[in-house]
């Protein structure tokens, strides 16, 4: 089946870093990938839509110039969350799927962050 | 705003009884989505079933769509101690895909 990595897969670091994830679908290839992040004992919330060579949409209410998100390729997408607070603690959650329509979509394991 | 509803929020069963989740969503759609997430994991598909069906199976899941009522269950059958996890239902909108609040079921030894 579809395998989608997410790294890493925990990260804790001090307030005011900026934390890299990486979101790689390893055996088909995603033109759309979405960001998501999750609350203890909540849903999903969606961040944003990334499209492999384009911008990503962002849901409103997210920061664009906090949450920057790159989909350089057709297996990569990253989410960079830049100047962390401790407010941005969160687990975050990357999805693939390999066309537009309404399939389901492969996630990757998450990362938990952690920012003191 | 969340496409998809799911009650009970929590469930807790004995071992080998069946479980049965609902889901309430808002617009119509072309199909709904069931996925599992276990304690500090992604999701995993379970199941997808498209407007034009009632009801479908896959081992021990059966899943029914009311487009009338715009409801959607979820039963699992003889329930085991590894389908502790969270469920949630999901609908497109648009080109993506809005999850419910969930259901935590918890499996009883």
């Amino acid at each position: 089946g579809a395998v989608v990595s997410q790294h890493p897969s925990r990260v804790i670091c001090k307030s005011g870093t900026s934390v890299k994830i990486e979101c790689r679908s390893l055996d088909f290839q995603a033109t759309t990938m979405f960001w998501y992040r999750q609350f203890p004992k909540q849903s999903l919330m969606l961040m944003a839509t990334s499209n492999e060579g384009s911008k990503a949409t962002y849901e409103q209410g997210v920061e664009k110039d906090k949450f920057l998100i790159n989909h350089a390729s057709l297996t990569l997408s990253t989410l960079t969350v830049t100047s962390a607070h401790p407010e941005d603690s969160s687990f975050y959650i990357c999805s693939a799927v390999s066309d537009r329509s309404s399939k389901p979509q492969h996630f990757g394991d998450g990362t938990r962050l952690s920012i003191l | 705003s969340q496409q998809g509803e799911e009650d009970p929020q929590a469930l807790s069963i004995q071992e080998g009884e069946n479980a049965t989740m609902n889901c309430s969503y808002k617009t119509s759609i072309n199909n709904l989505q069931w996925y599992r997430q276990n304690s500090g994991r992604g999701l995993v598909h379970l199941i997808l079933i498209r407007s034009n069906e009632r009801e479908k199976h896959s081992g021990r899941l059966r899943v029914t769509l009311d487009t009338s009522k715009k409801s959607s269950s979820l039963l699992i059958t003889a329930s085991r101690a590894a389908d502790t996890a969270s469920y949630f239902c999901a609908a497109p909108r648009d080109d993506k895909i809005i999850f419910g609040k969930g259901t935590r079921l918890h499996i009883l030894p």
